[in-house]
């Protein structure tokens, strides 16, 4: 099993609707997770962090549940500019504060 | 702030020969760097963590002989891919944290696209 699993997509969104995605991750030490995005042939760029209590920044929302092992993602008013992949990402300090990254979900948002 | 470079972007290279990769922190001291490679549609795959000083530590599976990492400043690490041949053809990113707040957060190079042929 994979330590952090996301499904690859792709997601086909119309421009203006609300996509949401889930990423599960086996390892319950995990302590930070992050979501990056990542556009072709380019370096994954920081989205944003995702606390437990949940956290938005703009039309992106992040939830975690420990519980459960999953973190989600929210985009609501999709753009064009928001087609790319999206990498979940956790980070085991105790590991040496390396990341594990997912597969990555792909989302194109089409007019 | 906590710009990282890399260099070359890209590089094509004949199977055998060697390639060098610099990763270089360019406003802030990075105390470990990370390298990883991305094969196509693929997710990015941490291959070593290098402390600077220090010798790299390799996650399993990756040859610390073919490639081989240093690490001698704060703000410079190098990748070389000995003996390349075309299965080592990936994309090549590294990543560096620093001190204090720039301690929890990996700040990315753009990638080096090595083509081996």
């Amino acid at each position: 099993r994979k330590e952090v699993e996301q499904d690859p997509g792709p997601f086909n969104v119309p421009e203006g609707a609300t996509v949401a995605f889930n990423c599960t991750y086996s390892n319950s030490a995990s302590q930070s997770f992050f979501w990056y995005r990542q556009d072709c042939r380019k370096e994954p760029k920081l989205l944003m962090s995702v606390y437990s209590s949940g956290n938005e920044d703009g039309r992106f929302t992040a939830q975690l549940n420990r519980a459960s092992q999953y973190i989600s993602l929210l985009i609501r008013d999709s753009k064009l500019s928001d087609s790319a992949t999206y990498l979940c990402v956790v980070n085991i300090k105790a590991a040496g504060n390396k990341l594990t990254f997912g597969g990555g979900t792909r989302v194109l948002v089409k007019p | 702030g906590a710009v990282v470079s890399q260099h070359p972007s890209w590089v094509i290279c004949k199977s055998g020969t060697s390639v060098k990769i610099e990763c270089r922190s360019l406003d802030f001291q990075a105390t470990t760097m990370f390298w990883y490679r991305q094969f196509p549609k693929q997710s990015l795959m941490l291959m070593a963590t290098s402390n600077e000083g220090s010798k790299a530590t390799y996650e399993q599976g990756v040859e610390k002989d073919k490639f081989l990492i240093n690490h001698a400043s704060l703000t410079l690490s190098t990748l070389t891919v000995t003996s390349a041949h075309p299965e080592d053809s990936s994309f090549y990113i590294c990543s560096a944290t620093g001190q204090g707040a720039l301690t929890d957060t990996q700040y990315f190079g753009p990638g080096t696209r090595l083509t081996v042929l």
